[in-house]
C-alpha cells in the first residue's frame, strides 16, 4: 500500500542537540506538511511544501527548519532543541490535483514521531 | 482568518448511545470541512469531508456530519456508539482555493462506557 512513513517513531534528546525527523511517502503526492500536536492545542502547521522548490512557513515555524530532498522526502530539523518542543510530530501529504481515491483538499498522515526534549 | 472551535475537550457516552461531537467554524466564505479520528498511538485518519454538494455527509464507521451554513457548524454524529469508537476526533477547515492549508480544532476525546 502507498504510505506515509516517519522515522524515528520515538526520540528522547537533550536541550541544545540538533534533531532531524524524517518523512517519506510512496503516494506520489506533491504536497507535504509538518505539524506538531500538543495536548489541548490540536495540530498546528510548522512548514509545508508544494514541490521540491516551494517551501513555506506555517503558523509556528520558529525554531524549526525543513528540507525537501525529493518529491517523496520531507525532513524537519530542530537546530537546537528546547524542552517546549516536546510534542508529537506528524507528517502529511496531499495530491496536487484530483486523483483516484483522493482529492487535492485531503491530507494523509503518517504515524507520528514522539519527541521528548529533556 | 479561519478558525475552528470544538466544544468539549472530553465527551463520554454509553455504548449504544448517540454520539454528538460539535464543531463550529469561522470563515468569510463556506470552506472545506473535515473530521479526522486519531486512535491511540496512531496517526490521523479521515472520517469524512464536506467540499460542496450534499450538506449531509456520510463517512466511515457509521459516522456522518451535517454542514449548516446558517449555524456555521459541522457536527459529527453516530447513532449508536461502539467501544471501538473511543478515540480523539479533530475537526479541520481549509480554503476552497489557494493553499488548502488546514486549520485544526483542539480535538475532542471520546470515551465510550460499557
Amino acid at each position: 500500500d502507498a504510505d506515509v512513513t516517519q522515522t524515528p517513531r520515538n526520540r528522547i534528546t537533550k536541550t541544545g542537540k540538533r534533531i532531524m525527523l524524517e518523512c517519506s511517502q510512496t503516494k506520489g503526492h506533491d504536497r507535504m506538511y509538518w505539524y506538531r500536536q500538543d495536548p489541548g492545542l490540536g495540530l498546528r502547521l510548522i512548514y509545508y511544501s508544494f514541490d521540491v522548490k516551494d517551501i513555506n512557513k506555517g503558523e509556528i515555524s520558529d525554531g524549526y527548519s525543513v528540507s525537501r530532498q525529493a518529491q517523496a522526502k520531507f525532513s524537519l530539523s530542530l537546530e537546537s532543541a528546547i524542552p517546549n518542543q516536546t510534542a508529537l510530530y506528524f507528517c502529511a501529504t496531499s495530491p496536487r490535483g484530483s486523483v483516484t481515491g483522493a482529492s487535492y483538499n485531503e491530507q494523509f498522515f503518517g504515524p507520528g514521531t514522539r519527541l521528548t526534549v529533556l | 482568518a479561519q478558525s475552528v472551535t470544538q466544544l468539549g475537550s472530553h465527551v463520554s457516552v454509553s455504548e449504544g448511545a448517540l454520539v454528538l461531537l460539535r464543531c463550529n467554524y469561522s470563515s468569510s466564505v463556506p470552506p472545506y470541512l473535515f473530521w479526522y479520528v486519531q486512535y491511540p498511538n496512531q496517526g490521523l485518519q479521515l472520517l469524512l469531508k464536506y467540499t460542496s454538494a450534499a450538506t449531509l455527509v456520510k463517512g466511515i464507521n457509521g459516522f456522518e456530519a451535517e454542514f449548516k451554513k446558517s449555524e456555521t457548524s459541522f457536527h459529527l454524529t453516530k447513532p449508536s456508539a461502539h467501544m471501538s469508537d473511543a478515540a480523539e476526533y479533530f475537526c479541520a477547515v481549509s480554503d476552497r482555493e489557494g493553499t488548502y492549508k488546514y486549520i485544526f480544532g483542539t480535538g475532542t476525546r471520546l470515551k465510550v462506557l460499557a
